[in-house]
């Protein structure tokens, strides 16, 4: 069962400019993440939203949530190309420690 | 630092072999988990467990068992393996996380599986 969708799948911009990834789920949540992965690797945590949160930064990264429209935002200022990966969100729902994984999005940084 | 580590990056096995994926971690963490990542699918939940012995089915168990007799180990089996089953497999871990639901993953390199 898929419970986040990232849009879009694939993005690509040039260095300096900033990039935003939209991920939107089905079913109440405890908590919203964001994971990355460079090509190969395993995933690496960026960053947590808790549903009575509604944005949250952290260097470079602003991560907003909405829980009405069940959707969040990862946005990258000032990309640079070493953020080329794929950028995924993971959702917790209450009384469990499993996370549901999307689809992701690919990120290419052009220098 | 904290620590994920799967045994093997690379294996290629042949349909019907069996196949043990191994996991550990050095952080004292409960849960340990397995997952899949097929393109276009994302990542998959096989098979979690949150203590010694004991596992809870994922959403895509089939034609695949665990086992954890150890905290900080945790084993993905393929008992016969099959060629649907070429796939990249990824393990992580985490401590009991915040208000009941789950938190930060820790995952390791990942083992990238082909059955020929």
């Amino acid at each position: 069962s898929q419970q986040g969708e990232e849009d879009p799948q694939a993005l690509s911009i040039q260095e300096g400019e900033n990039a935003t990834m939209n991920c939107s789920y089905k079913t109440s949540i405890n908590n919203l993440q964001w994971y990355r992965q460079n090509s190969g690797r395993g995933l690496v945590h960026l960053i947590l939203i808790r549903s009575n949160e509604r944005e949250k930064h952290s260097g470079r990264l602003r991560v907003t949530l909405d829980t009405s429209k069940k959707s969040s935002s990862l946005l990258i200022t000032a990309s640079r190309a070493a953020d080329t990966a794929s950028y995924f969100c993971a959702t917790a729902t209450y009384n469990t420690d499993k996370l549901i994984f999307g689809t992701g999005t690919r990120l290419q940084v052009f220098p | 630092d904290v620590k994920v580590t799967q045994s093997s990056r690379y294996l290629v096995k042949r349909t019907g072999e069996k196949v043990f994926l191994e996991c550990v971690q050095d952080m004292d963490h409960e849960n340990m988990f397995w997952y899949r990542q097929d393109p276009g699918l994302g990542l998959r939940l096989i098979y979690f467990s949150y203590d010694v012995k004991m596992k809870e089915k994922g959403d895509i168990p089939e034609g695949y068992s665990v086992s954890r007799e150890k905290k900080e180990r945790f084993s993905l089996i393929l008992e016969s393996a099959s060629t649907n089953q070429t796939s990249m497999y990824l393990c992580a871990s985490t401590p009991p996380g915040p208000s009941g639901g789950a938190g930060e993953l820790f995952f390791g390199e990942g083992s990238r599986l082909t059955v020929l």
